[in-house]
């Protein structure tokens, strides 16, 4: 199995652009599923496949991924995107293949 | 779409549990079901997966231990958790993964059940 590693926390003032990377081993291009959990509250994907939206989620959120780092960038940041941000790759050759980053606490200054 | 997941507690160590997920709005015969763990201060952990087909698969952390099943008449989804250790302490989600055709992500998430391990 392999890993993904983010960076523990990010801090960004409102209005200001959040960017948080996951860097992975290099196994080769994966998918990179991004997911949004705030205290309390169920996981929810803000983005699938790099950079895709679910219906209901703000344009604001987009995605992008090349060479090792894939990375979840959220625009004109909000009081209520303060959460725990999670990338996730499936390993297909793997008997562990849902694999998660350690997760990133976006703070919202 | 509503996933509800039920039966979590505090149990001793080397107890059993079973967890519940009472899904609404998908059939979960159809889908390809799995229970993620978090626990305290820590990230996100995969820990079973039950297939459409009927396959499981489980994280090595809990393999021999707990077991996911199904019962297509209730659309629930079922953790048997055994040998309880104080390191399976977390809140457990089920979720729906969805296959894109090349790999898998999780489109529909519980709120969770708290499992508390602990003497």
């Amino acid at each position: 199995s392999f890993v993904l590693t983010q960076p523990p926390s990010v801090s960004v003032a409102p209005g200001q652009t959040a960017t948080i990377p996951c860097a992975r081993d290099n196994i080769g291009p994966r998918s990179v599923h991004w997911y949004q959990q705030k205290p309390g509250q169920a996981p929810l994907l803000v983005l699938y496949d790099d950079s895709d939206r679910p219906s209901g989620i703000p344009e604001r959120f987009s995605g992008s991924n090349s060479g090792n780092t894939a990375t979840l960038t959220i625009s004109r940041v909000e009081a209520g995107d303060e959460a725990d941000y999670y990338c996730q790759v499936w390993d297909s050759s793997s008997a562990h293949p849902w694999v998660f980053g350690g997760g990133t606490k976006l703070t919202v200054l | 779409v509503q996933l509800v997941e039920s039966g979590g507690g505090l149990i001793q160590p080397g107890g059993s549990l079973r967890l519940s997920c009472v899904v609404s709005g998908l059939t979960v015969r159809n889908s390809h079901m799995t229970w993620v763990r978090r626990a305290p201060g820590k990230g996100l952990e995969w820990v079973s997966v039950i297939y459409n087909g009927g396959t499981t698969s489980h994280a090595d952390s809990v393999k021999g231990r707990f077991t996911v099943s199904r019962d297509n008449s209730r659309n629930t989804l079922y953790l048997e958790m055994n040998s309880l250790r104080v390191e399976d302490t977390a809140v457990y989600h089920c979720a729906r993964a969805t296959f894109t055709g090349m790999d898998y992500y999780f489109d529909y998430w519980g709120q969770g059940t708290l499992v508390t391990v602990s003497s």
